[in-house]
């Protein structure tokens, strides 16, 4: 497709459940990052790869977030034993390098409920 | 370390009003700045982007400068319509990085015809 698509769009999970979000970035872009986006603000970042090393993942919350672009284009962000905390929109975005200044393009992320 | 600080909303206003949303950073060296849109049920688009001191970014009537001196990187529009409802955020690359963005917390619009 011409955009960056994720999904599932929304899903909800029982407490101590594990997800698996799906995030299938623009064709050739380089650089994929993951966002969380609580209720009323901004995103704030999670992880980066470039191609398939995970070079910053200085922004997953806990030990139960873990991410992978195994072969440099399609990335899973897991997260294990969810809680209520975990309840937010997680967005996932792709450029063609990873340079300051190059326009980042974002999906229109999954929203995760947790219950 | 690097932050966003951007006006806090809601923000009303009438059809064809004058539209300033405030955006003030905090960031070493020279970021990248941007405004990005998410229009209700979408995800996050480009709006506009200055990469230098000066630098004016526009697009669909929206503009803004970069200004280092004050640190700043306002939105502007003359005459809002009501399709521009929306949530606004202005984020920073910082200079150097791998291009990853830091926003700040969004400003919702709601413009009313």
């Amino acid at each position: 497709g011409a955009g960056v698509s994720q999904s599932p769009r929304y899903k909800v999970a029982k407490r101590g459940q594990d997800v698996a979000l799906r995030c299938d970035p623009i064709s050739g872009h380089v650089s994929l990052f993951w966002y969380q986006q609580a209720l009323g603000q901004g995103p704030e970042f999670l992880t980066y790869f470039q191609n398939e090393a995970q070079l910053d993942k200085s922004g997953l919350p806990s030990d139960r977030f873990f991410a992978e672009r195994p072969e440099g284009s399609v990335s899973t962000l897991k997260i294990q034993r969810t809680q209520q905390e975990d309840s937010a929109v997680y967005l996932c975005a792709s450029s063609h390098g990873g340079v300051s200044g190059n326009t980042i393009y974002f999906g229109e992320g999954s929203w995760l409920t947790v219950v | 370390g690097n932050s966003v600080t951007q006006m806090e909303g809601p923000v009303t206003l009438s059809e064809e009003a004058f539209l300033t949303i405030n955006c003030t950073y905090t960031a070493t060296g020279y970021p990248s700045l941007f405004w990005y849109v998410q229009y209700p049920g979408e995800g996050l688009q480009l709006l506009l982007k200055a990469t230098k001191a000066d630098d004016k970014g526009s697009n669909k009537g929206f503009e803004a400068t970069y200004r280092k001196e004050t640190t700043s990187f306002h939105l502007e529009k003359g005459s809002v319509q009501v399709s521009d409802s929306a949530v606004y955020f202005c984020a920073l690359n910082p200079w150097g990085s791998q291009g990853n963005l830091i926003f700040g917390k969004g400003t919702k619009l709601s413009v009313k015809p």
